[in-house]
């Protein structure tokens, strides 16, 4: 079955400095990765997401980028802020019905 | 908000009884999802639906159980709980499974003793 490996599993930056996590899957039908945001006792939300025709997206200070030939996509935050502490996961929906997800990123933003 | 609401949200229940959570969507998705989370382990997929009486075992589907009646509910059944079922279970729905996000509900807090 599909398999989902997200690194770090924590991640300490700096206010101000950028964060990047990786996600790596294994089906190739794949073609949908969006990345979640949790807060403390709080549900997962989507923050961004990219399709598999698209090699990059934007929105504001987070960004996705997709490398379909080597199977991986990462989560670029850039000028992090404190409200961005929180733990992130990436999701790949499968060739079948399935969304699976990576173990999740804690990150953390110093001031 | 999507319209999807989690009952109970806390429970704690003895080993070896059952145990039923439900997801209620009023959204029209066709797609719903269980998920369990824990430290170091992420949300990981128990079952998922993709119709009426249409489900499908994930990752960690040994001890639970799943049914959908209609398009709305989609219950977890624990036969008999074990203390390794202790966890934090999310429901989640979505319109299009290659398309869109996943909405999840609230969460239910479960603790096994």
């Amino acid at each position: 079955g599909e398999n989902v490996e997200q690194h770090p599993s924590t991640l300490s930056v700096q206010e101000g400095d950028s964060a990047v996590i990786k996600c790596t899957y294994s089906d190739s039908a794949s073609n949908y990765f969006p990345w979640y945001k949790q807060e403390l006792g709080k549900r997962p939300q989507l923050i961004i997401d990219i399709r598999s025709n698209v090699g990059e997206k934007k929105d504001q200070r987070i960004a996705v980028t997709l490398n379909k030939t080597a199977k991986h996509f990462s989560l670029h935050i850039t000028e992090t802020q404190p409200e961005d502490s929180a733990v992130y996961f990436c999701a790949v929906h499968t060739g079948g019905f399935k969304t699976i997800f990576g173990a999740g990123t804690r990150l953390f933003v110093k001031a | 908000d999507a319209g999807i609401t989690q009952s109970p949200r806390h429970k704690v229940t003895e080993t070896g009884t059952p145990v039923t959570l439900r997801c209620h969507q009023t959204e029209n998705h066709r797609y719903m999802y269980w998920y369990r989370q824990d430290p170091g382990h992420g949300l990981r997929l128990i079952h998922y639906s993709y119709g009426v009486k249409d489900t499908d075992k994930g990752e960690v589907s040994d001890g639970y159980s799943v049914s959908r009646s209609k398009t709305e509910d989609f219950l977890l059944t624990l036969e008999s709980a074990t203390s390794s079922q202790t966890s934090v279970y999310f429901c989640a729905i979505s319109e299009s499974v290659r398309q869109s996000e996943a909405f999840f509900g609230q969460g239910t807090r479960l603790t096994v003793v």
